[in-house]
């Protein structure tokens, strides 16, 4: 089974639906966070938690929300959906001596359309 | 804030010749970590290369090789003896270990495509 497993792997979905994606880890990490990828653009910080009291928001917030149910779960929410929100969305995960490492564990990654 | 900035959107270069990225980054701190990044169409991220900022060396994995020039906050990723394989998106990253919480912060990448 992969360390960071994200679902789904791909959705579409039609403007003003609520919308969770999900991400869950076995590596033991504090630090999850979630990213989301366009083309040129790369990939922009949306939220990150340090730990289940612990949340913040990242580089691109507006529109969504995230909920870190435990240590082990983080998940992320678009309360209505719009289409600019279609993207490749990526949990991942890190302790901070990995970080210094470049040690950032990825999900698969979920393709999120958005029509 | 810290920026990472990828001047190549898309190159191109025949199989088995030598390939270089560019990456320039603005920071005013010290004590940092740069790294580049591959996403093959597989959109697994994998880790390539690393280089502490305080270490003077550049890093070498194989055929993966930087040039960290820190005054002029510019670290390079060149590619020797090319291969199919490495088609990929490479994205250029820093973290700032001070700061640790916001995990890293990406250029907007460079599609590299290798021709046979």
């Amino acid at each position: 089974d992969a360390d960071v497993t994200q679902t789904p792997r791909n959705r579409i979905t039609k403007t003003g639906k609520r919308i969770m994606l999900e991400c869950s880890q076995t590596k033991g990490h504090d630090r999850m966070y979630w990213y989301r990828q366009d083309p040129g653009l790369g990939l922009r910080l949306i939220y990150y938690s340090f730990d289940v009291k612990d949340i913040n928001k990242g580089e691109i917030s507006d529109g969504y929300s995230v909920s870190r149910q435990a240590q082990a779960k983080f998940s992320l929410s678009l309360e209505s959906a719009i289409p600019n929100q279609t993207a490749l969305y990526f949990c991942a995960t890190s302790d901070l001596t990995g970080l210094a490492r470049g040690e950032l564990f990825f999900g698969e990654g979920s393709r999120l359309t958005v029509l | 804030a810290q920026t990472v900035t990828q001047s190549q959107p898309e190159m191109s270069v025949q199989e088995a010749e030598t390939v270089t990225l560019s990456c320039t980054y603005d920071t005013s701190e010290s004590n940092y970590y740069l790294f580049w990044y591959k996403q093959p169409p597989s959109r697994q991220m994998i880790l390539v290369i690393r280089q502490e900022a305080y270490k003077q060396q550049n890093a070498t994995e194989n055929r993966f090789s930087v040039n960290f020039q820190k005054a002029a906050k510019s670290f390079s990723l060149k590619i020797s003896d090319s291969q199919l394989g490495d088609t990929a998106m490479y994205f250029c990253a820093f973290f700032y270990s001070g700061g640790g919480a916001d995990g890293l912060t990406f250029g907007k990448g460079t599609h590299l495509i290798i021709q046979p």
